[in-house]
């Protein structure tokens, strides 16, 4: 069985700065992928970045960037340069193969990280 | 990158009532997927449908609750029956871009249930 841990409820950030938030997984599946979605309070969920797991290097997408540290078994999200409208819940999920060995889109979900960003 | 729509944004009902809510997506796709999002809560698979044949329920959802339609490759509805306040949730409907490894959801349906 698959598992996503996020272990902080809620981060607070200054404007402007980095924040990180954290990830662990749990699969016994060589091949997986990784993803983070924004849920913004009109709950949406908006595709952030991805990351595979024989992807050789680090994920990034803009002001995103995924810290992916295979043998911890972890993906942290780094936002860079944060701004007001980045305050939002973080989810972050996992999707492995099934059983044929392509991938049907059955992503498996972290409980969330609620961000704040301060001015 | 895929662009779905659902209807209705958001809808409140009256407990015993059913509710349809109806995923388009602006190209074909294979696989679609039904999520519900309780309050406060994280993510979950209802279903997996497939054009053509039954969809496929995960555990805890059962098709009698949630009976889904799938006609063509780019439309698809989920029917909440029987509606109790448990129910009120946000169903979302997600599809897979394989090819660049993305995966898109809908802007949500936010179903109240008094």
């Amino acid at each position: 069985a698959q598992k996503i841990t996020q272990t902080q409820p809620g981060m607070f950030v200054q404007e402007k700065e980095a924040v990180t938030l954290d990830c662990t997984y749990d699969t016994s599946d060589p091949s997986y992928g990784l993803f983070w979605y924004k849920q913004p309070s009109s709950g949406e969920m908006i595709f952030l970045i991805y990351q595979g797991s024989y992807d050789q290097q680090n994920a990034t997408e803009g002001r995103y960037s995924l810290n992916f540290q295979k043998a911890r078994k972890s993906a942290n999200l780094v936002i860079s340069a944060s701004q007001l409208g980045d305050s939002a819940m973080y989810f972050c999920a996992m999707r492995v193969p099934n059983a044929g060995g392509t991938s049907y889109g059955k992503l498996t979900f972290g409980q969330g990280t609620i961000l704040t960003v301060h001015p | 990158s895929a662009v779905i729509s659902q209807k209705p944004s958001r809808d409140i009902c009256q407990r015993g009532t059913s509710l349809t809510i109806q995923c388009q997506v602006d190209s074909q796709v294979t696989m679609m997927f039904w999520y519900r999002q309780q309050p406060g809560q994280s993510l979950t698979l209802i279903a997996t449908a497939n054009q053509g044949s039954e969809a496929t329920y995960e555990s805890g959802f059962v098709i009698d609750k949630f009976p889904i339609s799938r006609p063509n490759l780019t439309f698809s509805t989920l029917t909440v029956s029987n509606m109790s306040p448990e129910d009120s949730s946000i169903y979302l409907c997600s599809v897979e871009d394989a090819l660049h490894n993305e995966q898109f959801f809908g802007p949500g349906t936010r179903l109240t249930v008094l």
